[in-house]
């Protein structure tokens, strides 16, 4: 049973629009998320995070949003660039499970330009 | 620093030979992770070290699967014998500290076929 859910495979945005990539989760317990981002013949790479004791943390062109009554995070890329073309992962940890991250199965967005 | 140093890059063997995966982890990190990524199932955390020690080896798919660390520059992970099933992404992450994981470094796999 999978914790933490990315239902959409893959995300097809035009340079300089928005990209919004969507993460579910089904623990409560869940305190602290993260996305990271892969490119191709590389490993992940940290790129933005946020407690559950916040709703929203920017950090340049990535925002990530939190609605934990919903249990659902996204990340948003205004605007995208085709740099930003890479599989997307949205990771949760819980501090009663020492915090291992659980990640979940990958968004790959390309960015046409 | 060279970041988390993984070997090989691709293994390519045939099912029931023995495959071992290597990592040396960033100096100075205390935790060391070991992760399959999959298409169905993404990155799974297999087990993870602290201090070359093993802390949680619960996402070991069976018994087949096996890590050692012998020091903090070195882990292994061994499988024995290989199945097609196995065949995916490994990929060996270290980090600092444990809290909020934030600074989780990968290295940049092992693609393993076992045909």
């Amino acid at each position: 049973d999978q914790q933490v859910k990315q239902n959409s495979p893959s995300l097809s945005v035009q340079e300089g629009r928005i990209s919004i990539l969507n993460c579910d989760y089904t623990n409560s317990m869940f305190d602290y998320f993260l996305w990271y981002k892969k490119y191709p013949a590389e490993g992940p790479t940290f790129l933005i995070s946020i407690s559950s004791i916040k709703d929203k943390n920017e950090d340049g062109r990535f925002t990530v949003f939190l609605n934990k009554s919903a249990k659902h995070l996204s990340l948003h890329i205004v605007p995208s660039q085709p740099g930003d073309s890479a599989v997307y992962f949205c990771a949760a940890s819980a501090m009663d499970s020492s915090y291992k991250l659980i990640f979940g199965s990958g968004t790959r967005l390309l960015v046409r330009p | 620093d060279a970041g988390v140093i993984q070997s090989p890059r691709h293994e390519v063997t045939e099912m029931g030979q023995e495959v071992t995966l290597r990592c040396k982890p960033i100096s100075g990190h205390d935790y060391l992770f070991w992760y399959r990524q999959t298409m169905m199932r993404g990155l799974e955390l297999l087990i993870y070290f602290n201090n070359n020690v093993p802390i949680d080896d619960s996402g070991m798919p069976e018994d087949r699967f096996s890590a050692k660390m012998p020091n903090a520059s070195f882990s292994t992970l061994k499988i024995q014998p290989s199945e097609p099933r196995d065949s995916a992404v490994y990929f060996c992450a270290s980090s600092p500290t444990m809290l909020g994981n934030e600074k989780l470094f990968f290295g940049s796999g092992t693609q393993l076929s076992v045909l």
